[in-house]
């Protein structure tokens, strides 16, 4: 099975930090996902990538950017923090999803 | 556009009662169907998925699965529901050729005694 794993469960940043939540996957998928989970609206695709140094925007790319210099890592990055993005970050690669990073700005 | 609708946000089920959630979709072609579930704090644990074929799909822990395409509905089912079955579960659809998913808002299921 396809383990991702992800480095942190749990973040607190403060507003305007540049905020960096890696994922990395031990299969060799080419698909690499982030989504954002909000309570009452399910959970929303960020951005996605098939292949390395390749990315492609989802529903709600704003905010936010990513690397992928490797296969098996997919970084999410948040270039300046905002309480808004105060949300719990799920990457999958394929259909199998890591643990989750909740993340908290202040 | 892709979408899946989740019309009960809470259910609650008496231990050993038989389980229903309800999931509908709209997709214009030929859908990837999935049930996740997720434990509080935990990431998505993949219950089951439809790709093609036989209609009705057998899971993990004793879940189970029907697409109908008339209905456009992918509900979930079990039949005698465990106190360690309470968790929210999302229902997905996705494209074929891509594994990017729309998911549902999800229903959270409480088991009383």
């Amino acid at each position: 099975d396809v383990k991702v794993t992800q480095s942190s469960r749990y973040l607190v940043k403060r507003t305007g930090e540049k905020v960096f939540l890696e994922c990395v996957q031990d299969m060799d998928h080419e698909n690499m996902f982030w989504y954002r989970q909000d309570p009452g609206l399910g959970l929303r695709l960020i951005y996605f990538s098939y292949d390395v140094k390749m990315k492609e925007k989802g529903d709600i790319p704003e905010g936010y950017s990513v690397s992928r210099e490797k296969k098996e890592r997919f970084s999410l990055i948040l270039e300046s923090a905002s309480t808004n993005q105060t949300s719990m970050y799920l990457c999958a690669s394929g259909y199998t999803f890591g643990s989750g990073t909740r993340l908290t700005v202040v | 556009a892709q979408s899946v609708t989740q019309p009960d946000i809470h259910i609650t089920v008496s231990e050993g009662a038989s389980l229903e959630l309800r999931c509908n979709y709209s997709y214009g072609a030929t859908p990837y169907l999935f049930w996740y579930v997720q434990s509080p704090g935990q990431g998505l644990q993949l219950l089951l998925k439809y790709f093609s074929g036989d209609t009705l799909v057998q899971g993990i822990k004793g879940f189970e699965a029907e697409f109908k395409r008339s209905q456009s509905s992918f509900n979930l089912r079990k039949p005698s529901v465990h106190w360690s079955d309470a968790a929210e579960y999302f229902c997905a659809v996705g494209a074929l050729g891509f594994q990017k998913l729309v998911f549902g808002t999800g229903t959270r299921l409480l088991v009383s005694p």
